[in-house]
């Protein structure tokens, strides 16, 4: 069964640092990874997309790696701010014969002190 | 202002009373699809189409129809709403299934009593 597991599931951090999150998969065939942020009550908005053949991809302060072969993602956020508090979701599709379904990890929720 | 809209973005209503929830897009997008999204879970498919009368189920469609007569518009239905239905909804467009990123709606949440 297609599985994403993300973690932490939560993360307290100071307004200026930096953190990572992490999403592991074990979705088959791949078609592609993306990283999105989700506000309190909003609908998630994309960060990050990444096919089979890129291995890192940034969006402003937010850097994604993809490791395929252990099939492990990473969000790297530099420099922190108030409103980078939210879910944060990693989300895999199934390549052909997967028909393209995406399989939603359960998010990690980060909240941002000043 | 390209975006997805949803109406409407709250309902309560009782079990087994028919109801609709409209999606519309003004973005020409061929793939659209509906999520719900339950709290400890993740967003769950519940149906995808990738063009204009061309629908599909995802991982839980069970108790809900959809229809795509028209490009911009996927409206999801519950013939007989019940509980566990209770959820909020999101439905998403993108130019395409495989490598674009979906834009969400703003949510429709939805409470059977």
């Amino acid at each position: 069964k297609n599985q994403v597991e993300q973690s932490p599931q939560s993360l307290i951090i100071l307004e200026g640092k930096n953190c990572t999150l992490q999403c592991n998969y074990t979705v088959s065939p791949f078609s592609n990874l993306r990283w999105y942020k989700q506000d309190t009550g909003r609908g998630p908005v994309s960060l990050t997309i990444m096919t089979f053949s890129e291995n890192t991809k940034s969006n402003r302060r937010y850097t994604a790696t993809l490791d395929a072969d252990t099939k492990q993602s990473s969000l790297h956020i530099t420099a922190s701010q108030l409103s980078d508090s939210a879910s944060y979701i990693c989300v895999v599709s199934a390549g052909p014969g997967g028909s393209y379904i995406p399989t939603f990890g359960r998010g990690t929720s980060l909240i941002v002190h000043p | 202002e390209a975006q997805v809209t949803q109406n409407p973005r709250y309902l309560i209503t009782v079990t087994g009373k028919k109801l609709t929830v409209t999606c519309s897009q003004n973005m020409n997008h061929e793939y659209m699809s509906w999520y719900r999204q339950d709290p400890g879970l993740g967003l769950r498919q519940i149906y995808y189409s990738m063009n204009v009368e061309v629908t599909d189920k995802g991982d839980v469609p069970e108790g809900y129809k959809v229809s795509r007569k028209e490009k911009r518009n996927f409206p999801l239905i519950l013939e007989s709403p019940s509980p566990n239905q209770t959820s909020l909804y999101f439905c998403a467009s993108s130019p395409d299934e495989i490598a674009y990123e979906q834009y969400f709606g703003p949510g429709t949440r939805l409470t059977v009593t």
